[in-house]
């Protein structure tokens, strides 16, 4: 069964850090894409970040560049997003997902 | 980025009927080695996940009501539930991860 485990998230004022993890289970993580999806409240969904399964390459979305950064660690199966300079537009629940999203998420806050 | 798009943006359907639900991508998500559409059909109610209903463009999710349908290939996809129950009230979403991984804007299914 695949599971995609994501936590790390909470509250943290403006200018803040996080940082997400995501425990994989199920299927081969270290010859898969991964992705970290959000969800602001009441918006849609949105890819933020993807990493290649070596590490190699990285997409982020404009609005995070700079500011976030993805890793993985295959020997772990674990997958990570790193974000720093918290914006208040940051605030969303956060996914990670393989080729589909499968995860319950974690609910990043960023408030004063 | 593959652009997907879905039409419609709202849906209202009296209980019984057929709901239908369109998703166009902007270039063709078929994965020819393995003849495989890369797309994904979730479903969202408010405060939850989005939860997996159909893959590869037509396989339906191991507990999914048989009243949820894929079809479609290359570049135009449509979800349909071919008797609508109030259970089904939610947002759908379809999602491609063919070389990337995006998501439609999602349509709202309300009941008529």
């Amino acid at each position: 069964e695949v599971q995609l485990v994501e936590s790390g998230g909470g509250l943290v004022q403006p200018g803040g850090s996080l940082r997400l993890s995501c425990e994989v289970s199920g299927f081969t993580f270290s010859s898969s894409w991964m992705t970290w999806v959000r969800q602001a409240p009441g918006k849609g969904l949105e890819r933020v970040a993807s990493i290649k399964p070596d590490g190699s390459d990285k997409y982020y979305v404009d609005s995070v560049k700079g500011r976030f950064t993805i890793s993985r660690d295959n020997a772990k199966n674990s997958l990570y997003l790193h974000m720093n300079s918290l914006r208040a537009e940051d605030t969303a629940v956060y996914y990670c997902a393989g080729d589909i999203l499968r995860g319950q998420g974690t609910l990043v806050t960023v408030s004063s | 980025d593959i652009v997907m798009t879905q039409s419609p943006d709202s849906l209202a359907v009296s209980l019984g009927e057929r709901a239908t639900i369109n998703c166009k991508s902007s270039q063709s998500i078929l994965y020819r080695p393995d003849n495989k559409n890369l797309l994904t059909w979730y479903q969202q109610k408010p405060g939850q996940p989005p939860k997996v209903l159909i893959y590869w463009a037509s396989t339906r999710e191991s507990g999914v009501p048989d009243r949820f349908s894929g079809s479609g290939s290359g570049t135009d996809f449509t979800l349909t539930i071919s008797s609508l129950q109030a259970e089904d009230v939610a947002i759908y979403y379809c999602q491609q991860h063919y070389g990337s991984f995006t998501f439609g804007q999602g349509t709202r299914l309300e009941i008529k």
